[in-house]
């Protein structure tokens, strides 16, 4: 399995709060991904990283940053957080060699997040 | 936009028998892989397989194969000799490189059951 950990596994906040989840890895790929999974929705890319200090915004990155310091780690940061951000959170990992996507991601085993 | 559809969101197969699970996908881009991911209860997500739309074979992982149609833009995952623990949410993915950045979309899953 791809060394990748979450934390924390859940947490529960009030609306208005600030909430921070960590994703740190040891494969020491250069590829790092926020995802929010709900129902209906399946996965849904919040932002991701290319490397350190480089980010990009994906789909729903409406409410969220993230930042990347070093290789190993990727936070996802709810400035604010609200109700509709209630969800459970995957962060991936991935190599890509010359550019190319053809890489497969894996997943950590994500974060339940409930905003009250 | 790329868009991916799983047009069944539930389905049901007996043990030992096969199964198909199905996918479209809509993208104007011709260099783009697929991928298929297993999410059982425990919320794990797993890599069952991945095709690159540049090779027409389709590919094969032990029970699993698919029937990559790239002129229809279909991508359908074939389950062999189903087994209780392939009950599991099924995910298509579709991923590719687009004006600099990542792009990664996400089915919204088909639950597949296993009756023994």
């Amino acid at each position: 399995d791809a060394g990748i950990t979450q934390s924390p596994r859940h947490k529960v906040t009030e609306t208005g709060t600030p909430v921070t989840l960590r994703c740190h890895q040891t494969e020491n790929h250069r590829y790092m991904y926020w995802y929010r999974q709900d129902p209906g929705h399946g996965l849904r890319l919040i932002h991701y990283s290319y490397g350190v200090k480089d980010t990009d915004k994906g789909e729903v990155s409406d409410g969220y940053s993230v930042s990347r310091s070093k290789t190993e780690d990727f936070l996802l940061t709810l400035e604010s957080a609200t109700s509709s951000q209630t969800s459970v959170y995957f962060c991936a990992i991935s190599e890509s060699e010359g550019g190319s996507v053809n890489q497969p991601q894996h997943f950590g085993d994500g974060t339940r997040l409930s905003i009250l | 936009a790329q868009t991916v559809t799983q047009s069944q969101p539930e389905m049901s197969v007996q043990e030992a028998e096969t199964v198909t699970l199905s996918c479209t996908y809509d993208t104007s881009e011709s260099d783009y892989y697929l991928f298929w991911y297993k999410q059982p209860p425990s919320r794990q997500m797993i890599l069952v397989i991945r095709q690159e739309a540049y090779k027409q074979q389709n590919a094969t992982e032990n029970r699993f194969s698919v029937n990559f149609q790239k002129a229809a833009k279909s991508f359908s995952l074939k389950i062999s000799d189903s087994q209780l623990g392939d009950a599991a949410m099924y995910f298509c993915a579709y991923r590719t490189y687009q004006g600099g950045s990542e792009k990664l979309v996400f089915g919204k899953g088909t639950k597949l059951t296993v009756n023994p």
